[in-house]
């Protein structure tokens, strides 16, 4: 692989299930982040990694959580999912502070 | 706090027109400023960036961008748009925090090119 990849592409989950979204990137980016998209909104930052071992809080961080156990992997969790978390979610990496971000292919959510 | 703002839903052109899609930012400090292409079913690309230097920064698949400090706006712009650009464009900022950064994206902007 080459770049971030992102699984699953879709799913389809009951509301108050657990579920966790998986990010794995190859290029040894240091930050990590997890945003989400929605209609007429953009794109909102739900949490970051600076480095492995360390994250942070976005704009949108309530009712998910992230580890970041080493540089490569970046789950995100939806402890219960709610109707309101049906949404687009985006992983995303950077090299460093004056670069752009490398975006994987996108998870859609839908809490039914 | 940083913001980008894009008054335009939509950019409706023909083909083998010039196009430009509309950014304007609110930053305080010097702005650090991207520009990003999503194509149906897919992640946000990378087009082009503004940190330092001339104000017209040339990006992939022949855009560019015109940073225009006085009027702090950042439009996108192409000579000549094809239909594979039809797609949605996203601008963002950089926004610094207490120990992070990230990018503040604006709302987006469908561009349809007709042929």
């Amino acid at each position: 692989i080459a770049g971030i990849t992102q699984a699953p592409t879709s799913q389809i989950l009951a509301a108050g299930r657990r579920m966790t979204l998986r990010c794995t990137q190859d290029m040894r980016h240091n930050a990590m982040y997890w945003y989400r998209q929605d209609l007429g909104l953009g794109l909102r930052l739900i949490h970051y990694s600076n480095t492995a071992g360390t994250t942070g809080k976005g704009e949108v961080p309530d009712g998910y959580s992230v580890s970041r156990a080493n540089t490569d992997d970046f789950p995100l969790t939806l402890a219960s999912a709610v109707p309101s978390q049906t949404s687009v979610y985006f992983c995303a990496s950077r090299p460093g502070i004056n670069y752009g971000y490398t975006f994987g292919s996108g998870t859609r959510l839908t809490v039914v | 706090a940083q913001s980008v703002a894009q008054p335009e839903d939509q950019v409706n052109v023909a083909e083998g027109n010039p196009l430009t899609v509309k950014c304007t930012y609110s930053v305080s400090g010097n702005p650090y400023l991207f520009w990003y292409v999503q194509y149906p079913n897919r992640g946000l690309q990378f087009l082009l960036k503004y940190i330092t230097g001339d104000n017209l920064v040339k990006g992939s698949y022949g855009f560019e961008a015109e940073f225009n400090k006085s009027q702090t706006s950042f439009h996108l712009k192409k000579p000549s748009a094809l239909v594979s650009d039809s797609a949605l464009y996203f601008c963002a900022v950089r926004d610094e925090g207490t120990g992070f950064q990230k990018l503040v994206f604006g709302t987006g902007t469908r561009l349809l090119v007709s042929p």
